[in-house]
C-alpha cells in the first residue's frame, strides 16, 4: 500500500537558518503531495501541495518540488522564524478508491530559538 | 478558516463506556473524514463518509462505527471504549474526490479512556 517516510524529529535550529524536512514516499499510480502543519492545540492546516511530477508547491516562505524520481517531496525554508516552530507532515493523496484519502508521514517537530 | 466544528474538545471517560464525537460542518461538502493522531504514527484514518449514509472503512476502524444521517454532521461512536483508544481524534472535510483537492481540519477531541 501507499506509505510516507518522513525525517525523524525533533529538529531544533536557530533563527534565520535553513530547514530541509525529509519526505520520501511509495505510491501506485500518480498521487498528489501535500505538507501540512500543525501549531500547538490546533488542528492541521495545509501549507502546500503539488498535483504532478516536477510541480514546486511554495506558501509562507516555504516551498517543495515533487520529484518522481526520487520520489520525494522535501520541505524548504530559506530562513526560519521562531513562528515556523510547529509539527509538520508530509501526506499524499491515495490514487485509487473514491474518497481520495490521505496516508500520513509520522510528523517532524520543528522548534526555532530566537 | 474552514467551518468545522469538533465536539466535545476533552472527554475522559472509563473503559466499557460509550463514547460519541461529533464534527459538525458549514461548508456543505460531501466528503468527511475521521482521523485518529498518535505519536509516532501521524494520522491514521479510521472511517471517512462520501455522503449521506455512504461510509466506508478506513486502516483503523476496528472498534469505531461512524453514521452520517446529514451532510453536515459526522458521528464517530466508541461502543465500548478501551484503553488503546486514547488518542487525539481529528476530523476533516474536503469538498471533492479528486486527489489534488486537500482536506480541511477540525481542531481535534482529546479522548482518555481511564
Amino acid at each position: 500500500g501507499d506509505s510516507v517516510t518522513q525525517m525523524e524529529g525533533p529538529v531544533t535550529l536557530s533563527e534565520e537558518a535553513c530547514l530541509t524536512i525529509n519526505c520520501t514516499y511509495t505510491a501506485t499510480g500518480y498521487p498528489s503531495l501535500f505538507w501540512y502543519v500543525q501549531y500547538p492545540g490546533e488542528g492541521l492546516q495545509l501549507l502546500l501541495k503539488a498535483t504532478k511530477a516536477d510541480d514546486k508547491g511554495s506558501n509562507k516562505g516555504f516551498e517543495a518540488t515533487y520529484r518522481k524520481e526520487t520520489t520525494s517531496f522535501h520541505l524548504e525554508k530559506g530562513s526560519v522564524q521562531v513562528s515556523d516552530s510547529a509539527v509538520y507532515f508530509c501526506a499524499l493523496s491515495d490514487s485509487s478508491g473514491s474518497a481520495r484519502q490521505l496516508t500520513f508521514g509520522s510528523g517532524t517537530q520543528l522548534t526555532v530559538l530566537p | 478558516d474552514a467551518g468545522i466544528t469538533q465536539s466535545p474538545r476533552h472527554k475522559v471517560t472509563e473503559t466499557g463506556t460509550p463514547v460519541t464525537l461529533r464534527c459538525h460542518q458549514t461548508e456543505n461538502h460531501r466528503y468527511m473524514y475521521w482521523y485518529r493522531q498518535d505519536p509516532g504514527h501521524g494520522l491514521r484514518l479510521i472511517h471517512y463518509s462520501y455522503g449521506v449514509k455512504d461510509t466506508d472503512k478506513g486502516e483503523v476502524s476496528d472498534g469505531y462505527s461512524v453514521s452520517r444521517s446529514k451532510t453536515e454532521d459526522f458521528l464517530l461512536t466508541l461502543e465500548s471504549a478501551t484503553s488503546s483508544q486514547t488518542s487525539v481524534y481529528f476530523c476533516a472535510i474536503s469538498e471533492a474526490g479528486q486527489g489534488n483537492q486537500p482536506q480541511h481540519f477540525g481542531d481535534g477531541t482529546r479522548l482518555s479512556i481511564l
